[in-house]
């Protein structure tokens, strides 16, 4: 079993929809990051998390340690968004950090 | 100011060749990363810098693969004898302390194949 789970692996949605990519561990963790690629492109850390609620733009981040669980949602979803977005957690104590699969999303106009 | 660079972005070499992949991470940052991604995979880690202490290279695939940083910033990949299997996306990310504690800024990446 995978130390970080990350579902769906493929989500292709319309713009304007709610998209929401949920990430699962099972290690215990310092944070939890996601981050995006987009196709032919390098990658950009969208949120460092350990606790709580983050925000930035239409991305939305939260986290629940209890649950070892994390979401990312996109309010009005466009076809810019897509990319893949890849969660990756720090764990208590090793700096190296333990990478999701991904998930490929597409927006179609 | 200015975000991680990699050089080059694209490298296209024979089998058997030497290659180096340079990054400049952003100044100031202490902790320096190399990650590789294959074609449809997710992102190995390579190796780690922390400040002057030893880097941790549990991740070098074998010993064709090598790194230093110099002086504490600019860091340079080598990888002697190139395999096709070494084509990849080879990322650099930097950051303020160790992973836990500072978010992760990724270089651009340079696109290695071996012909």
């Amino acid at each position: 079993k995978n130390e970080v789970e990350q579902s769906p692996q493929n989500l292709t949605a319309q713009e304007g929809e709610f998209i929401t990519i949920n990430c699962s561990y099972s290690v215990g963790i310092s944070a939890l990051h996601w981050l995006q690629q987009h196709p032919g492109g390098g990658i950009v850390s969208l949120f460092m998390l350990s606790s709580g609620k983050k925000k930035h733009g239409r991305l939305i981040a939260t986290i629940n340690i209890q649950e070892k669980h994390s979401s990312l949602h996109i309010t009005a979803s466009h076809p810019r968004d897509s990319a893949v977005y890849i969660c990756a957690v720090s764990e208590n104590s090793n700096y190296q950090l333990i990478w999701g699969a991904g998930t490929k999303l597409i927006i179609k106009p | 100011g200015a975000g991680v660079s990699q050089s080059p972005s694209n490298k296209v070499t024979e089998k058997g060749k030497d290659v180096e992949l340079r990054c400049d991470p952003i100044s100031g940052h202490t902790a320096l990363y190399w990650y590789r991604q294959s074609l449809g995979q997710g992102l190995e880690f390579l190796i780690y810098f922390q400040g002057n202490s030893a880097p941790d290279k549990s991740g070098l695939p074998s010993d064709r693969f090598s790194a230093e940083r110099t002086g504490g910033s600019v860091s340079t990949l080598t990888i002697q004898r190139t395999q096709q299997e070494d084509s990849a996306v080879y990322l650099c990310a930097s950051s303020f302390g160790t992973s836990g504690r500072g978010t992760q800024y990724f270089g651009p990446g340079t696109r290695l194949l071996v012909l």
